[in-house]
């Protein structure tokens, strides 16, 4: 069945590093795939998104690109801030409607 | 608009008792799915709705859990005779369609079973 396996956290950061969070995903088809964000006390938002090959997401800084050859859709920002701290969800959406999920990553960004 | 609501936010309830949890997706969005989200885990699915039609329950993990959403807008989960293993945050989603359409999530209801 379609799975999603991504970076194991936590990670741990100062402001204006690089971050990059890999996930992989197994699918039949031509999956949609999602990266989704939990900051703390809140609920999930989606934060980018890719429905084919070679595209691009990006949004708020972070972008992702939907890459078939290597099944991965990492997920990177440039300079991160303090308020970038939050549970990072790898997602895809296969050939039905159900969202299968990665663990997450918890990003914790240090002034 | 506003977005997705679940309520209640919290509950704790003693082993074996029954809860519902309720769901009030985005107003004339037609996809409905309930969630299941261990700590420290990604949401597993339990069941999806299209309008007032449970298409797939197949995520559901026992008989105890039922689901439902009789005019096609608020939906209810109820567990019956709760056990531990049921604490979890629960999700529920909606979307304008079904497929390759975003979810939008509601905050959840954290369960507790004591």
């Amino acid at each position: 069945g379609d799975s999603v396996t991504q970076m194991e956290g936590p990670v741990t950061l100062s402001e204006e590093a690089f971050l990059t969070i890999n996930c992989t995903y197994t699918a039949t088809g031509y999956p949609s795939l999602f990266w989704y964000v939990q900051y703390p006390g809140e609920g999930l938002q989606l934060l980018l998104k890719a429905t084919k090959a070679d595209d691009k997401g990006s949004n708020k800084g972070f972008e992702a690109t939907y890459r078939k050859e290597t099944t991965s859709f990492h997920l990177e920002k440039g300079s991160v801030q303090v308020s970038d701290s939050a549970v990072y969800f790898c997602a895809l959406s296969g050939g039905d409607y159900k969202l299968s999920f990665g663990a997450g990553t918890t990003v914790t960004v240090r002034a | 608009g506003a977005g997705v609501s679940q309520s209640p936010r919290y509950k704790v309830a003693k082993r074996g008792q029954d809860v519902a949890l309720r769901c009030d997706p985005i107003s004339g969005h037609v996809s409905l799915f309930w969630y299941q989200q261990a700590l420290g885990q990604g949401p597993e699915f339990l069941t999806y709705f299209q309008n007032e039609a449970q298409l797939d329950k197949s995520g559901l993990p026992s008989d105890r859990f039922f689901a439902e959403r009789p005019e096609g807008s608020v939906s209810t989960l109820k567990i019956q005779r709760t056990q531990q293993e049921d604490s979890a945050v629960y999700l529920c989603a909606s979307s304008l369609e079904s497929w390759g359409q975003p979810q939008h999530f509601g905050d959840g209801t954290r369960l507790s079973i004591l």
